[in-house]
């Protein structure tokens, strides 16, 4: 059973347009949700993360929206880039030394 | 510089053989993970070691093994019992619990099958 659900699995935005992926999550113990972007052929990078006591946090251009009751959880980027062109992975943890768990990623393209 | 190497960054391994996959890192972490990446399966996850001489499989474990002797090594054995081992690995690291959550990653290795 798939514990976090992403989508969708690729998505094209014009430059400067509003990217969002989305994210949906089974288990309600999982206390931290960090989204990771990755560029081809290099390891993933911790982008942004949210604790499930807030509803929103924002950082630059980049946004996370959490939903609790909805157990969902998204990111927004907005006046998106050519070089936000990467691979976006969602996650989520229990509390304590735990691995992330992640959705199987979505492929964004921001084309000009 | 801090941070997480892999090496070598491409394997090959012919039908049978075991290869390794060497990942360290200077970051004093206590936890490292091992994660293989399929297009479209996104990360998973296939070892995990929260402190030296301990570590827990994790979904896909079959076919793999690994050794945690030096807190800042974790390397990764992949056995002739993989059937499919062509991928790219991820290792990645992180503090022990209570010091912070996040995962730290390496640039990879790709391992592909002669």
């Amino acid at each position: 059973q798939q514990q976090v659900k992403q989508s969708p699995q690729s998505l094209i935005v014009q430059k400067g347009g509003i990217s969002i992926i989305n994210c949906a999550y089974e288990n309600t113990a999982f206390d931290y949700f960090p989204w990771y972007q990755q560029f081809p052929g290099k390891g993933p990078a911790l982008l942004i993360a949210i604790r499930p006591d807030v509803s929103e946090k924002k950082e630059g251009r980049f946004t996370i929206s959490f939903n609790k009751s909805a157990k969902q959880f998204s990111l927004h980027i907005m006046d998106s880039q050519p070089g936000d062109s990467a691979t976006y992975f969602c996650a989520a943890k229990y509390s304590g030394n735990t691995p992330l768990v992640f959705g199987k990623g979505t492929r964004l393209s921001v084309i000009a | 510089d801090g941070g997480i190497t892999q090496s070598p960054k491409y394997l090959f391994r012919k039908e049978g053989q075991n290869v390794t996959l060497s990942c360290e890192q200077n970051l004093n972490h206590d936890a490292m993970y091992w994660y293989r990446q399929d297009p479209g399966q996104g990360l998973r996850l296939i070892y995990y070691s929260q402190i030296v001489n301990d570590f827990q499989k994790g979904d896909i474990a079959e076919g793999y093994s690994v050794s945690r002797e030096k807190k800042e090594s974790f390397p990764l054995t992949v056995t002739s019992a993989q059937k499919n081992p062509t991928a790219f690995y991820l290792c990645a690291s992180s503090h022990g619990e209570g010091s912070g959550e996040t995962q730290y990653f390496g640039p990879g290795t790709r391992l592909l099958v002669l």
